[in-house]
């Protein structure tokens, strides 16, 4: 079975820039991952999907200034131009063998 | 527009069975390629899927809970159920259901969610 695994935290200034990264478990490169935000007593939001090639497709509503991008069992995703309301927590999702699976999400702090 | 907005009790006991419902609009469970899922997030800590099922009525559950869910559709009144058996505090959480789209010829996401209810297990 697949396993996401996010750093639980990151930080970065007002206006800059951030990766935020989620790793596949070994033998799982080839998986599509999507990318959902959750501000703080908010539901998730649904940002991006993320394919293996680094060819991403973002939400309706998304952006720009969210992008994604792959390198082997790595999923980015990179927040440019950062806002105070990019403040939030960061969840990964992929689907295999039948079940989807969350990694532990990452809190990013703009400071 | 889809949408989708859960309701439940906000509130049962121990061993009682919970039973919730994800209303939607937008689109119907009966057109193909169609999906709603459930998740929950225990207060602090991380999203866990729970339940998926399709316009074809085939349903997935999480290996660790499978015994204690049900995932049905009603079409006609444009819902989809959660159940989950012999609750006990552990299972206090927010639970959203959120619609399934189809990202690959092997990957599914979650593209619109709806907002969360939040259900406390307590004597």
């Amino acid at each position: 079975q697949v396993v996401l695994t996010q750093s639980p935290s990151a930080s970065a200034s007002l206006g800059a820039s951030v990766r935020l990264t989620c790793t596949l478990s070994s033998g799982h490169s080839d998986y599509i991952i999507s990318w959902h935000q959750q501000q703080p007593q908010r539901g998730p939001r649904f940002l991006m999907s993320l394919n293996s090639d680094g060819s991403h497709s973002r939400g309706g509503g998304i952006p720009d200034r969210f992008s994604g991008s792959s390198s082997g069992t790595e999923r980015y995703l990179t927040i440019s131009s950062l806002q105070s309301e990019d403040e939030a927590d960061y969840y990964c999702l992929t689907w295999g063998s039948g079940i989807f699976v969350f990694g532990g999400g990452t809190k990013l702090t703009v400071l | 527009q889809i949408t989708l907005k859960e309701s439940g009790p906000a509130r049962v006991k121990p061993t009682q069975t919970l039973t919730l419902t994800c209303t939607i609009s937008g689109f119907s469970l009966n057109t193909l390629g169609v999906g709603v899922g459930w998740v929950r997030q225990a207060p602090g800590e991380a999203l866990e899927w729970l339940a998926l099922i399709y316009w074809d009525d085939d349903k997935r559950y999480v290996p660790s809970l499978k015994n204690r869910l049900t995932i049905t559709g009603d079409a006609s009144k444009n819902q989809v159920l959660l159940t989950v058996t012999n609750v006990d505090p552990s299972d206090t959480a927010t639970y959203y259901c959120a619609h399934l789209i189809v990202t690959g010829p092997t990957g599914n996401a979650f593209d619109i969610w709806g907002q969360g209810t939040m259900v406390t297990v307590s004597s």
